[in-house]
């Protein structure tokens, strides 16, 4: 079964940092998401990334994925506070186009 | 512009209880499913369908039903409510493309067992 691990788990940093944040993932596959998610509420599609070098940039979030290495980045920065959220990394599974399996999420606090 | 509806958006059942989340697309998505969502985790698949009368398990499917009789609605059924199921369900529908599969998530159900 597919597994993926984030890290670090919780992240506190100041504005105007640059900080990133990882994905890892177990088994082959070219489907890679990242989602926002604020307290309370549901999940928003931020990245869809789609093939081995693959790079996408809204605002102050990059994310790339490097299938050979089964590795994912999700890089801030100048950090504001506006960014605070959970963020989360899935992986689709190669056997199934429907499955996807998350990550635990990065708590991300940005301090003023 | 309703997206992905859930309801109910709370509720609070007992040990053996038995209730249905409901679910409703409205944009004609082949793909729907089910997930939960507990503290310090990601989410976990429960089912999920890629169509009319065709459903499958995910990583957590022990203790719920689901079906699909149109392509609107994906309802998903606890038969006999355990604290263990104390969590936040989220109902998502997608479609695949050459973009790859857009995720549409509902807004969640929080869901206590006691």
């Amino acid at each position: 079964e597919l597994k993926v691990e984030q890290n670090p788990l919780f992240l506190s940093m100041q504005e105007g940092k640059n900080y990133t944040i990882y994905c890892n993932y177990s088994t082959t596959s070219d489907r890679l998401y990242w989602y926002r998610q604020d307290p309370g509420k549901s999940l928003e599609s931020l990245f869809v990334l789609l093939s081995n070098g693959a790079v996408k940039q809204e605002g102050r979030l990059m994310a790339s994925l490097d299938t050979k290495a089964r590795l994912s980045t999700l890089h801030i920065t100048a950090a504001v506070h506006d960014l605070s959220a959970t963020y989360f990394c899935a992986v689709g599974a190669s056997y199934n186009f429907n499955k996807f399996y998350f990550g635990s999420g990065t708590k991300l606090n940005v301090k003023p | 512009n309703a997206g992905v509806t859930q309801t109910p958006k709370f509720q609070v059942l007992k040990t053996g209880q038995s209730m249905t989340l409901q679910c409703a697309q409205d944009m004609n998505h082949e793909y729907m499913s089910w997930y939960r969502q507990d503290p310090g985790m990601g989410l976990r698949l429960i089912h999920y369908s890629v169509g009319a009368g065709i459903t499958d398990q995910g990583e957590v499917p022990n203790g719920y039903n689901v079906s699909r009789s149109t392509t609107e609605d994906f309802p998903l059924r606890l038969l006999s409510a355990a604290p263990s199921q104390t969590s936040v369900y989220f109902c998502a529908s997608s479609y695949s493309s050459r973009d790859g599969n857009t995720i549409y998530f509902g807004e969640g159900s929080w869901l206590t067992v006691v």
